[in-house]
């Protein structure tokens, strides 16, 4: 079955760039979307289709996704961004979500 | 505002079943998939299947097929999701959310606020 692998932890200085990546086999040919997820929170779509930001969403997150890999990248992190953020695509009809990463601004 | 609201945390006995409910506002009900995802504590996302509110139907992960059955009630927007024979590892807050879809991609947009199941002796 399709895996999309993230590293369970990420730590960044305020103000720093903070990039988290998403693994799974030819990725790059499918639609990835991210999602933060606080503590005691509902899930929140961050990016969708790749790179593209719902409205409400800062500038400061944008994304890639080519080859094996898809990357959120949190430009001039701050403090409110301390959350899990979790990849997920698509793979035959089924949602599939990355085991999830912890993004711990120190 | 578009919104999905659900029932309330369910503790239930090894064996039994539950039916979690998923209310939506702010849009038309049918015009949009509902899907369920699952997270226990402390641990990732794990997605359970959908239901199409216009036509009832429905496709489920495989891995709960046969004990998972997702139903609507378009007359109050209401989507359903009951799982039965549950065991202790089905402990976890179920999701319901609505795929926002335009050609080519979608994705997950509201996210219901959780429903925590216990499942304990």
């Amino acid at each position: 079955s399709y895996e999309l692998i993230q590293p369970p932890s990420v730590s960044v200085s305020p103000g720093q760039t903070a990039s988290i990546t998403c693994s799974g086999d030819k990725l790059g040919d499918k639609n990835a979307c991210w999602y933060q997820q606080k503590p005691g929170q509902s899930p929140v779509v961050v990016i969708y289709q790749d790179a593209k930001r719902p409205s409400g969403i800062p500038e400061r997150f944008s994304g890639s996704n080519s080859g094996n890999t898809a990357t959120l990248t949190i430009s001039g992190t701050q403090a409110m961004d301390e959350a899990d953020y979790y990849c997920q695509a698509w793979d035959s009809s089924t949602a599939i979500f990355g085991g999830g990463t912890r993004l711990t601004v120190l | 505002q578009v919104q999905l609201v659900q029932s309330e945390a369910e503790v239930k006995k090894p064996g039994a079943s539950v039916k979690v409910s998923c209310k939506a506002s702010g849009y038309t009900f049918t015009a949009y998939f509902i899907h369920w995802v699952r997270q226990a504590p402390g641990q990732g996302l794990e997605w359970m299947g959908w239901i199409n509110p216009n036509s009832g139907g429905t496709n489920y992960a495989q891995k709960f097929r046969g004990r998972v059955t997702m139903t609507r009630d378009t007359s109050i927007s209401t989507a359903y999701m009951e799982l039965s024979r549950l065991a202790s590892d089905d402990t976890a807050v179920y999701y319901c959310s609505r795929l926002v879809l335009v050609p080519d991609f979608n994705w997950f947009d509201p996210w219901g606020q959780g429903t925590l199941v216990t499942v304990s002796s």
